[in-house]
């Protein structure tokens, strides 16, 4: 069974305040790792794509980073503000024991600024 | 605006009926996707598309069918023989995958709730 895992599954952080999140993955099956935000009662909008180990993507406030090797990737945000509210995905291209690609999602990180 | 569309929003079943959940994008993605969302579980793939009139199996299948005739359109019919199929449904669509492992992001629409009634 190929697992992304994300944690915590649920955090409330003061707005102001910087937080992070991770994701875990296999390492041994890893193409790509995909960071989605999804705002209640909106389609879930794609932050990052990213492909080598090292890696490091910025979007304004909200930075990720990839170590393939031990298989792990780590959502930042910098000075929380209540926009940043929403359930944070991860998914992972990852290679099924069958030998064929595919997308797996973790549960998500729900995050919820407190003013 | 370029997008994807889902509809409807709310969509009850009786059971043994069939009901179909369309899913339409302007986009100009080849690729298109439905996964399925439960309580606690991340999102997990029914059927995907990468060309008009072609399709494949995802993790969880059974009990589903779609079509893809056009471009634009993959719709998604839930069959009586899914016996629970409450669940929140988001369809996606991406760029053709390119040659090699990377995959292009998905784009989603805002999702299909369906209740058994």
């Amino acid at each position: 069974i190929l697992n992304v895992e994300q944690s915590p599954q649920s955090l409330h952080v003061q707005e102001g305040d910087s937080t992070n999140f991770t994701c875990s993955f296999p390492s041994s099956n890893f193409y790509a790792l995909h960071w989605y935000r999804w705002e209640t009662a909106k389609s879930p909008e794609a932050l990052f794509v990213m492909t080598l180990n090292g890696d490091e993507k910025k979007k304004g406030r909200i930075s990720a980073t990839l170590n393939t090797k031990e298989g792990y990737s780590y959502l930042y945000i910098k000075g929380s503000q209540p926009e940043d509210s929403a359930t944070y995905l991860c998914a992972s291209l990852l290679i099924s024991n069958f030998g064929n690609e595919k997308l797996t999602f973790g549960t998500g990180t729900r995050l919820t600024i407190i003013p | 605006d370029g997008g994807i569309t889902q509809s409807p929003k709310y969509l009850f079943r009786k059971e043994g009926q069939n009901v179909t959940l369309s899913c339409e994008q302007n986009l100009n993605h080849d690729a298109m996707y439905w996964y399925r969302q439960d309580p606690g579980q991340g999102l997990r793939l029914i059927y995907y598309s990468q060309i008009v009139n072609d399709f494949q199996k995802g993790d969880i299948a059974e009990g589903y069918s779609v079509s893809r005739e056009k471009k634009e359109s993959f719709p998604l019919t839930v069959t009586s023989a899914q016996k629970n199929p409450t669940a929140f449904y988001l369809c996606a669509s991406s760029k053709a995958p390119r040659q090699g492992p990377v995959q292009e992001t998905q784009y989603f629409g805002p999702g299909t709730r369906l209740l058994v009634l």
